[in-house]
C-alpha cells in the first residue's frame, strides 16, 4: 500500500537558518504529493502541492520538487522565521493514470519545527 | 459555509458511553473525509465519502466506529461503547471532488474519554 516517511524530528533552528525535511514515498499508480502546517493550537492546513513529478509547489518561502527517480518530496526553505514553529506533514493522495483522485491521503508521522530567535 | 465545521469542538465522555460527532463540509463540496490524530501515531484515515456512499471505509477501527452523510452534505461519526484509546482528534476534511485537489480540514473535535 501507499506510505509516506518524514525525517524524525524535532528540529530546532535559529532564525534565517535554512531548513530540509524529508519525505520520501511509496506509491502505486501516479500520486500528487502534498505538505500540510498545522501551527500550535490551529488546524491543518495545506501548504503546496505538486501533482507531478518535476513539479515544483512553493508558498510562503517553502518549496518541494516532486523526484519521480528519487520517490522524494523534500521540503525546503532558505530562511526561516519564528513565525514558522509548526508541525509540517507531508503526503499523497493516490490517482490513477486519468488522473482521477483515490480520495484518501497518506501522511508522514508529522516533523515538530522549532525556530528559535 | 467559508469553511469545514466541525463540532462539538471537546468531547469528555465516560468509557463505554456512545459519542457523536459532526462534520458541515463547504457547501458544494461533495467529497468528505474522516481522520484521527492521536498522539504519536499520526495522522489516520478512517473514512471517505463521495456523496452519501462511502467508497472507502477501511480505516474504521472496529465495528463500534460508523459514520454516515446525508443530503450529500453534513457527516456525523459515531463511535460506540467509547474505550480510552479512542481518545484522540477527530479531524473532518472536504474536497471539491474525485480530482487532485488538497482537502480543507477542520479544526477537529478533542475526544477524552476518561
Amino acid at each position: 500500500g501507499d506510505s509516506v516517511t518524514q525525517m524524525e524530528g524535532p528540529v530546532t533552528l535559529s532564525e534565517e537558518a535554512f531548513l530540509t525535511i524529508n519525505c520520501t514515498y511509496t506509491a502505486t499508480g501516479y500520486p500528487s504529493l502534498f505538505w500540510y502546517v498545522q501551527y500550535p493550537g490551529e488546524g491543518l492546513q495545506l501548504l503546496l502541492k505538486a501533482t507531478k513529478a518535476d513539479d515544483k509547489g512553493s508558498n510562503k518561502g517553502f518549496e518541494a520538487t516532486y523526484r519521480k527517480e528519487t520517490t522524494s518530496f523534500h521540503l525546503e526553505k532558505g530562511s526561516v522565521q519564528v513565525s514558522d514553529s509548526a508541525v509540517y506533514f507531508c503526503a499523497l493522495q493516490g490517482t490513477t493514470a486519468g488522473g482521477t483522485s483515490y480520495g484518501k491521503l497518506t501522511f508522514g508521522q508529522g516533523t515538530i519545527l522549532t525556530v528559535h530567535p | 459555509g467559508a469553511g469545514v465545521s466541525q463540532s462539538p469542538s471537546n468531547k469528555v465522555t465516560e468509557k463505554g458511553k456512545d459519542v457523536e460527532l459532526r462534520c458541515d463540509p463547504i457547501s458544494g463540496h461533495t467529497a468528505l473525509y474522516w481522520y484521527r490524530q492521536s498522539l504519536g501515531q499520526g495522522l489516520e484515515f478512517l473514512i471517505y465519502f463521495q456523496g452519501n456512499s462511502a467508497p472507502d471505509k477501511s480505516g474504521l477501527p472496529s465495528d463500534r466506529f460508523s459514520a454516515e452523510r446525508t443530503g450529500g452534505s453534513v457527516s456525523t461519526l459515531t463511535i460506540q461503547r467509547t474505550q480510552q484509546e479512542d481518545s484522540a482528534v477527530y479531524l473532518c476534511a472536504s474536497s471539491p471532488g474525485r480530482t487532485i485537489y488538497g482537502y480543507t480540514f477542520g479544526s477537529g473535535t478533542r475526544l477524552t474519554v476518561v
